[in-house]
């Protein structure tokens, strides 16, 4: 099982409406998880955080965490196509050292 | 902050040739990573340091790989004998004590011929 799992996509969407992206993870004890946005041939961009249970809004992204089932979800709302991107989902492994581990990444594609 | 400073951007080179990849981390950062991106593994952690100190090093894939950290400013990641299987863009990222948030390099896109 790998450590921390998404689906690879595509996901196609088209413009305004809601996009749903998706990650599990194994280490229980993670306790800080990270949605990053990877658009091609540029480096990964930190567009969310969130390390309690429940929903954390900012602007058009939501990202949702359930610690007891290890999910973490992404939601974008009246997505644009310059969303069309590689999302990237990132676990902080457990303790102060812990290690940051990222997903294989989901594509977004979101049509005008 | 320029932020996260890799070089080079781009390197060719031959098969069986040493590469060395370097990175400046952000000031007052205290953990590193490396990270290896390809198509079919996607963004894969080699190798990080806290304090200037390897914690994890799982992710090298063979003794071909080897990274340092001489002080918190400077890390490399060397490859010797670089094979044509390494080919991948090889990303640096840094965090701070106060924050798991890893901010990243441009990367640096490795060719082996």
């Amino acid at each position: 099982q790998k450590e921390v799992e998404q689906n690879s996509g595509p996901l196609s969407v088209p413009e305004g409406a809601i996009a749903s992206l998706n990650c599990t993870y194994s280490d229980r004890g993670s306790q800080s998880f990270f949605w990053y946005r990877q658009y091609s041939g540029k480096s990964p961009e930190l567009i969310m955080f969130i390390y309690s249970n429940g929903d954390k809004e900012d602007g058009r992204f939501t990202a949702q965490l359930n610690k007891a089932s290890q999910y973490v979800s992404l939601l974008i709302r009246d997505s644009q196509p310059s969303d069309s991107a590689t999302y990237l989902c990132a676990v902080h492994g457990s303790g102060n050292t812990g290690k940051l581990i990222f997903g294989q990444g989901t594509t977004l594609q979101v049509k005008p | 902050d320029a932020g996260v400073i890799q070089s080079p951007r781009h390197e060719v080179t031959e098969m069986g040739q040493e590469v060395t990849l370097r990175c400046k981390p952000i000031s007052g950062h205290n953990s590193l990573f490396w990270y290896r991106q390809t198509m079919m593994r996607g963004l894969e952690l080699l190798i990080y340091f806290n304090n200037n100190v390897p914690i994890d090093d799982s992710g090298m894939p063979e003794d071909r790989f080897s990274a340092k950290m001489p002080n918190a400013s400077f890390s490399t990641l060397k490859i010797q004998p670089s094979e044509p299987r390494d080919s991948a863009v090889y990303f640096c990222a840094s965090s701070s004590p106060f924050s798991a948030e890893a901010f990243f390099g441009q990367g640096t896109r490795l060719t082996v011929v």
